[in-house]
């Protein structure tokens, strides 16, 4: 059974660090891996999808890597700012039906 | 782009009531998927469609829920008899599958359901 999971579940930075989120998953394999946003109270906004044949993404200044074999993405968001504060979702799908599992998340926030 | 709508966005019902949540998709897209999402949890995958037909339904779609999509377009998610435990944010969410490749999926804002 894949279980997916973020650490750390909270982080807190002030403006314009660069920062990494880590995502695990425990079965290599995958489909794909997307990295979502989501605000208080709000939906999903997706930010990278990354195939399984693919080892990183690249929009703006975030940066996702993927390696299979270790079981492990990453989230490079880099000057962050306050705008950045949200939580961060990883998803792993694990076949073409589109379904993903899901990690619990990390809350970032970005101090002025 | 109007994007994935769901209504209503709040449903506050009495416990042994029945509930119905509607999702409008992006309108080209031919996959539309319901997860429910707990506070401080990740969402749980429930059930997916491609156009009308319901292809997978998790465990954790008890005989209580039924989601349909009749026309392939929009869908709705019914829950018989709720129970506490149901109380959750439901969402939404679609893709244009084209049958290779990955699908990026986009959500609509949710429908956060409270049973008393």
């Amino acid at each position: 059974k894949q279980e997916v999971t973020q650490i750390p579940a909270a982080l807190s930075v002030p403006e314009g660090e660069n920062l990494v989120l880590n995502c695990s998953f425990t079965d290599s394999a995958i489909y794909n891996l997307q990295w979502f946003r989501q605000d208080p109270g709000k939906g999903l906004t997706s930010l990278l999808l990354i195939q399984s044949s693919q080892r990183e993404q690249t929009s703006g200044r975030l940066n996702a890597s993927l390696d299979k074999s270790s079981g492990r993405s990453t989230l490079y968001i880099a000057a962050s700012q306050p705008g950045d504060s949200a939580t961060y979702l990883c998803a792993v799908g694990t076949s073409n039906t589109g379904k993903l599992i899901f990690g619990q998340g990390t809350t970032l926030q970005v101090k002025p | 782009d109007t994007g994935v709508s769901q209504d209503p966005r709040h449903k506050i019902t009495k416990r042994g009531q029945n509930v119905t949540f509607r999702c409008d998709p992006i309108s080209e897209h031919n996959r539309l998927y319901w997860y429910r999402q707990t506070l401080g949890q990740g969402p749980e995958f429930l059930t997916y469609f491609q156009n009308e037909a319901q292809l997978e339904k998790s465990r954790l779609l008890s005989d209580r829920f039924s989601a349909e999509r009749p026309k392939g377009s929009f869908s709705t998610l019914e829950i018989q008899r709720t129970e506490q435990g149901d109380s959750a944010m439901y969402l939404c969410a679609s893709s244009l599958w084209r049958g290779m490749g990955a699908d990026t999926q986009y959500f609509g804002p949710g429908t956060r359901l409270t049973v008393l």
